[in-house]
């Protein structure tokens, strides 16, 4: 079974120009999260969608960000404009259930770096 | 955010060996879990331990929480080569929080 697809595997951009990163998570899971993380630094949550509907993006800077999950299946995360301070890795992670009791399968990545 | 607290931050062992790494949190929970992530790659689920329980084993791993003090071990025995990774502890009722992260080298 395919793991958690993300893609770009990394991502070069000049600041103030946008961006945009793509994930397809495991079949059946209805859950998906979206998390960055910084160098040395654990996960942090940005946005968790069960099925289409985002019911957690408390964490989102929405000024610039923004993200969506058409037909509860791949999801897109976007920034725009990208400030120096994104730079980061964006871990895209997929659940079967919610819940903090769910394993979640976590994707390789998207390394971004704004220059 | 609620964010564990993973104690030490850096550890090198020889193969062989065993590792023991610690985190701490702030607030009741209901289970927590740890997850390695090698270099470049994204998180691995490694084992989950409810708050009812005080140590559970998975292979080499052994992890025990005391709610008490609000804290969790994770120890890996008899290292490999293959274990160099960070490790987080991650909680949470609601909205998973992950701790900092213990890098772990094993020198072969």
């Amino acid at each position: 079974e395919a793991g958690v697809v993300q893609s770009p595997r990394y991502k070069i951009i000049e600041k103030k120009q946008p961006v945009a990163f793509w994930c397809n998570p495991i079949s059946g899971h209805n859950t998906l999260y979206w998390y960055l993380q910084n160098l040395g630094q654990g996960p942090e949550l940005l946005i968790r969608y069960e099925n289409e509907e985002a019911v957690d993006d408390s964490q989102l800077p929405k000024d610039r960000f923004s993200a969506e999950r058409l037909k509860g299946v791949d999801s897109t995360l976007k920034i725009q404009p990208a400030e120096l301070g994104d730079s980061a890795v964006y871990l895209c992670a997929s659940s079967l259930g919610t819940g903090a009791e769910e394993t979640q399968y976590f994707g390789p990545g998207t390394r971004l770096l704004v220059l | 955010s609620q964010q564990g607290e993973e104690d030490p931050q850096a550890l090198s062992i020889q193969e062989g060996e065993n590792a023991t790494m610690n985190c701490s949190y702030k607030t009741s929970i209901n289970n927590l879990q740890w997850y390695r992530q090698n270099s470049g790659r994204g998180l691995v689920h490694l084992i989950l331990i409810r708050s009812n329980e005080r140590e559970k084993h998975s292979g080499r791993l052994r992890v025990t929480l005391d709610t008490s003090k609000k804290s969790s071990s994770l120890l890996i025995t008899a290292s490999r080569a293959a274990d160099t990774a960070s490790y987080f502890c991650a909680y949470g009722n609601n909205r998973l929080a992950f701790g900092k992260g213990n890098q772990v080298v094993v020198i072969p």
